[in-house]
């Protein structure tokens, strides 16, 4: 049972242009929306993160906007560079409980100049 | 250290020998996780140590799968008889409590490929 669910798997991008990724989750019972970014030959990095308690959630180009009701968040780049090429995973947990994060299966981005 | 440090970066061996891994988490995190990242497959759960015990082995594959912690700092992650399917990147990350809101700090990963 895939508890959080990513698309697109791949995604080709102009240099400039806005990505945007997509996940969905099943438990009601995360409240915890991180996305990490992956570099080839390196680990995954915390890039964005947000709860359900707000709509929207912005750092410079990258928004994470999540809509509680149809249980889906997804993350958007705005003006996305070269340098933005990199897989990317958004994931999810609870904030109250220990343990780990459920990961989605991935997005690899690449942004042509 | 500064960050994870994970060992080694590469392994190759045969099919039906035992891997040991290695992970060295940032000085004074508490939580120590273990993830698997297969082509295609995203980042699999396998473990997690808070401080020496793991309340959570849930995602270890099978009884082939083992991992310690010891000190609350190197942790180790085994594979005994190892298979062809065992051939993945094993990424360790480590956080200063193991609350499900914590960043986690990955290393590099160790690549194992199962001939």
């Amino acid at each position: 049972q895939q508890q959080v669910k990513q698309s697109p798997q791949s995604l080709i991008v102009q240099k400039g242009g806005i990505s945007i990724i997509n996940c969905a989750y099943e438990n009601t019972a995360f409240d915890y929306f991180p996305w990490y970014q992956q570099f080839p030959g390196k680990g995954p990095a915390l890039l964005i993160a947000i709860r359900p308690d707000v709509s929207e959630k912005k750092e410079g180009r990258f928004t994470i906007s999540f809509n509680k009701s149809a249980k889906q968040f997804s993350l958007h780049i705005m003006d996305s560079q070269p340098g933005d090429s990199a897989t990317y995973f958004c994931a999810a947990s609870r904030e109250g409980s220990q343990g780990n994060l459920i990961f989605g299966k991935g997005t690899k981005l690449s942004v042509k100049p | 250290g500064a960050g994870v440090s994970q060992s080694p970066s590469n392994k190759v061996t045969e099919k039906g020998k035992d891997v040991e891994l290695r992970c060295d988490p940032i000085s004074g995190h508490t939580a120590l996780y273990w993830y698997r990242q297969s082509l295609g497959q995203g980042l699999e759960f396998l473990i997690y140590f808070q401080g020496n015990s793991a309340p959570d082995k849930s995602g270890l594959p099978s009884d082939r799968f083992s991992a310690e912690r010891t000190g609350g700092s190197v942790s180790t992650l085994t594979i005994q008889r190892t298979q062809q399917e065992d051939s993945a990147v094993y990424l360790c990350a480590s956080s200063l409590r193991s609350s499900g809101a914590n960043v986690l700090t990955f290393g590099a990963g160790s690549r194992l490929t199962v001939l």
